[in-house]
């Protein structure tokens, strides 16, 4: 099977721009997870996607948002971008997303806000 | 919630010696534990998981532990080899509430010189 896809894998956009990233899961699996890497607070978990609804939240501003689509293909949105955003953006992708399944990441999109 | 501490930050060992990088977390509920190794500019991948119902794991070189009563758990790596120079994360989950959510240590860098 294919892995988990991240489209794109750079990005370079301004403060106050907005930006999508794109995660196409493994084939079968239904659940997407999102994440922030970064050096100083490592991976920090945004949100879960199950069924086109989102499940989990973590701690982040309303300016991140996600959806996902039928097919399970999940994409997030950040709005009014600070510089603080940038970061590597890693999504999971596990079968019913689980506590105990194993999540396997996609390469990322690095993100550098200017 | 959930808080994930591990130690060390770095760690530096000689091919062929042990290397132990500890972590503690602080909700009891907590029942999943998987552990991460991060290449340099690659994804994270999963390289041995623990649940709570059991006390020690092992996969040919690497082996967790977990003590549920000190909320701990550790990753150890026998006979290091260069290739094992990398970032790992350590990560805890909680059965309700939590699907598709990690909650990540702040990883170690593991260094293994020939």
């Amino acid at each position: 099977k294919a892995g988990v896809t991240q489209t794109p894998r750079y990005l370079i956009k301004t403060r106050g721009q907005q930006v999508t990233l794109s995660c196409s899961p493994i084939s079968g699996h239904r659940s997407v997870s999102w994440y922030q890497q970064t050096p100083g607070q490592g991976l920090q978990f945004l949100f879960e996607y199950f069924s086109e609804t989102q499940r989990n939240k973590g701690n982040f501003p309303g300016r991140f948002s996600g959806r996902q689509f039928s097919n399970s293909r999940s994409e997030m949105n950040v709005s009014t971008l600070e510089l603080g955003d940038s970061a590597l953006y890693l999504c999971a992708s596990s079968w019913n997303g689980g506590n105990s399944e194993t999540q396997y990441f996609g390469p990322g999109t690095r993100l550098l806000v200017l | 919630g959930e808080n994930v501490e591990q130690h060390p930050s770095t760690l530096s060992v000689q091919e062929g010696d042990s290397a132990v990088i500890k972590c503690t977390y602080s909700d009891s509920a907590s029942n999943y534990f998987p552990w991460y190794k991060q290449e340099l500019g690659k994804r994270p991948q999963l390289i041995i998981d623990i649940r709570s119902n059991v006390g020690e794991k092992k996969d040919q070189r690497i082996a967790v532990t977990l003590n549920k009563t000190a909320k701990h758990f550790s990753l150890h790596i026998t006979e290091t080899q260069p290739e094992d120079s990398a970032v790992y994360f350590c990560a805890a989950s909680k059965p309700r509430g939590s699907q598709g959510n990690l909650i990540f240590g702040k990883g170690t860098k593991l260094s293994v010189k020939p």
